[in-house]
């Protein structure tokens, strides 16, 4: 089955720089991948995703990335704040797009 | 907006017992999904299901079982509870996608502590 790997587990930035976490997939077929925050005590929430069939997406601060030859993926937060302070995860999609696989989480934490 | 409801935040059960963990969604989705979240381990399937009774066996299955019988809720049952299970359990939900992965939407999730 799928496996995802995810680095750094922890992050420690300072407020105003840019952080970047990085997930590897094993299953080629994959053609699905979300990011998800979860602050302490809450839900994790889904925050950006990106398709195959593109290389890039942007929302206001947050970019992902996906390099579908070499099965990595990338979540960039630039300009960060305190509130940014959270557990992310990566997933990525089985081949039949009804299930996904979690990467274990990195731990952010921006400092003011 | 996505609601996805789980029936307690925080749970206490003795070895042995049978325990049920319950969730409910209300915007008819057809996949829901049970995980378990540890520590350094993210977010591990336990069971999935894509329509009222059927499910699928995810990643780490054995000491559960599932029950979907309406479309809405999805019992997750741990048979005989011990203290290994104590964990995050964490329920999700998302619409069939027809060959298209869709978000999954989390509930709050129930902490559940084994004695």
């Amino acid at each position: 089955g799928e496996n995802v790997e995810q680095h750094p587990s922890t992050l420690s930035v300072q407020e105003g720089d840019s952080a970047v976490i990085k997930c590897t997939y094993s299953d080629s077929a994959s053609n699905y991948f979300p990011w998800y925050k979860q602050e302490l005590g809450k839900r994790p929430q889904l925050i950006i995703d990106i398709r195959s069939n593109v290389g890039e997406k942007k929302d206001q601060r947050i970019a992902v990335t996906l390099n579908k030859t070499a099965k990595h993926f990338s979540l960039h937060i630039t300009e960060t704040q305190p509130e940014d302070s959270a557990v992310y995860f990566c997933a990525a999609s089985n081949n039949a797009g009804n299930m996904l696989t979690f990467g274990g989480g990195t731990r952010l934490m921006v400092k003011p | 907006d996505v609601k996805v409801t789980q029936s307690s935040r925080y749970l206490v059960k003795r070895t042995g017992e049978k325990v049920f963990l319950e969730c409910v969604q209300d915007m008819d989705h057809e996949n829901m999904f049970w995980y378990r979240q540890d520590p350094g381990l993210g977010l591990r399937l336990i069971y999935f299901s894509y329509d009222v009774k059927m499910k699928e066996k995810g990643d780490i299955p054995e000491g559960y079982s599932v029950s979907r019988e309406k479309k809405e809720r999805f019992s997750l049952i741990l048979e005989s509870a011990s203290t290994n299970q104590t964990s995050m359990y964490l329920c999700a939900s998302s619409p069939r996608g027809r060959g298209i992965s869709q978000p999954q939407h989390f509930g709050d999730g129930t902490r559940l502590s084994i004695l």
